[in-house]
């Protein structure tokens, strides 16, 4: 298996700009999750899923914000509009059941101007 | 305020030295991860420890459980210029895990 893939790996938009942020978890997990992850607040969890479903969003900053699964194998984290300070690295990861390990995706650093 | 409080933030030690590395909490957690990551790359879990007192070794690294399930420590050592990293601890509730900020190990060679 791949692990997790995320694109893209880099993205740099101007204010106002809407951002698609896209993951395709190892196949056969059924839990995805959404990071953001910053210098000064470290690695902070946004939304996940379980089985497509979300589960937990009380994580995602604002309504800008929003996440789908439309399926077991895509996710996709939208921002509109972008700010510069959404700036930051967003990671994937996904995991086969509640305990065990989450594997990330290489993560995508999102620089908004 | 961090839930997951780690100390120290940054730390640059010569190779051959050992160190620890601590994640402190008021919160119980039902497990505690350690993971490290390298730049440009996503974290890779090292280990889960769930029981307090819980020690695990992996190598040259050594994780403990406090014994209320608060707070653990990474002991490394001999450390050698390929641990060079960010060493995050996360602690699980809910299904949820949530991050320290991470400790920046630097080993110079």
């Amino acid at each position: 298996d791949a692990g997790v893939i995320q694109s893209p790996r880099h993205e740099v938009t101007e204010m106002g700009q809407e951002v698609t942020l896209r993951c395709k978890p190892i196949s056969g997990h059924d839990y995805l999750f959404w990071y953001r992850q910053t210098m000064m607040r470290g690695l902070e969890l946004l939304i996940y899923f379980n089985n497509n479903v979300p589960i937990d969003d009380s994580g995602m900053p604002e309504d800008r914000f929003s996440a789908k699964m439309p399926n077991a194998s895509f996710s996709t984290l939208k921002i509109q509009p972008s700010e510069p300070r959404d700036s930051a690295v967003y990671f994937c990861a996904s995991r086969d059941s509640p305990v065990n390990e989450q594997f990330f995706g290489p993560g995508t650093r999102l620089t908004v101007l | 305020t961090q839930l997951l409080e780690q100390s120290p933030q940054f730390l640059s030690i010569q190779e051959g030295e050992n160190l620890t590395v601590y994640c402190n909490s008021s919160s119980v957690f039902s497990s505690l991860q350690w993971y490290r990551q390298e730049p440009g790359e996503g974290p890779v879990l090292l280990v889960t420890v769930v029981t307090g007192g819980e020690v695990k070794k992996l190598k040259r690294l050594t994780f403990q459980f406090g014994d209320a399930r608060k707070d653990s420590s990474l002991h490394i050592t001999a450390a050698q210029p390929g641990d060079t990293g960010l060493y995050l601890c996360a602690g699980g509730r809910d299904q949820k895990v949530t991050f320290g900020i991470g400790t920046k190990l630097q080993v110079i060679p």
